[in-house]
């Protein structure tokens, strides 16, 4: 059964830069059927889907944290990793990472993608301060 | 970006009661909706994606629901476990989003 597991500095001082780590393990982050994403939860923000990467490498991000967001994947290791540069107290928040299936859904003879994350990890808090 | 809300944001109910909650898109996500559970501490779990296709593992007491903008979560008899907060998520387009949570207590 495949496992997440985040790991990475519990605090960050304002400007610098957050990085985590995702170690995935009894599964692939090469496997083409999933990809693996960054998800945050913060009291102010709730659930904050961060972005999404594919084991080629292919990236998807939010919008809104675009311009300061990397994922990466490391095959050799078995793992992805997210750096947030420029961090305020805002991006203070227990992140995630997670799997993402998505799946061919038909209705009416409409085919479509649906996007879900079936298995999380447990979390790590990051927290912004001097 | 697709916004979701959900309602009640928060209930309690006793063992045995059916319990309903509701999430609504800001445009129509066609069955693109997922259904989470947080516990305290913990992460989100998934319940139920394509509006009403349950996860492996999750008991039958759940079912979800609803096409378009309006979906509902139900919990046919709600037991001890079932507290905690849940979250619907649009998996129809990016950003992926997530309503504001439902916090459910047992009384």
């Amino acid at each position: 059964q495949v496992q997440l597991q985040e790991s990475g500095p519990g605090l960050v001082k304002p400007s610098e830069t957050l990085s985590l780590t995702c170690t995935v393990s009894g599964g692939s982050v090469s496997s083409g059927a999933y990809y693996w994403s960054w998800i945050r939860q913060s009291p102010g923000k709730g659930l904050e889907w961060i972005g999404h990467i594919y084991y080629t490498g292919s990236t998807n991000y939010n919008p809104s944290l675009k311009s300061r967001v990397t994922i990466s994947v490391d095959k050799s290791k078995n793992k992805f990793s997210l750096k947030l540069t420029s961090v305020t107290a805002a991006d203070t928040a227990v992140y995630y990472c997670a799997r993402v299936q998505d799946i061919i859904v038909v209705i009416d003879a409409a085919q479509g993608v649906e996007w879900y994350f079936d298995v999380w990890g447990r979390g790590t808090l990051v927290t912004v301060s001097s | 970006d697709i916004q979701m809300t959900q309602s009640p944001s928060s209930l309690s109910a006793s063992v045995g009661d059916r319990v309903t909650i509701t999430c609504r898109a800001s445009q129509s996500i066609s069955s693109y909706l997922n259904w989470y559970q947080q516990k305290p501490g913990r992460a989100p779990k998934l319940l139920i994606y394509a509006a009403s296709t349950l996860q492996s593992g999750v008991p039958s007491r759940f079912s979800g629901g609803g096409s378009g903008t309006d979906f509902t979560l139900t919990i046919g008899s709600l037991q001890p476990e079932d507290f905690g907060t849940y979250y619907c998520q649009q998996g129809y387009s990016s950003p992926f989003t997530f309503g504001p949570g439902t916090k459910v207590d047992v009384k």
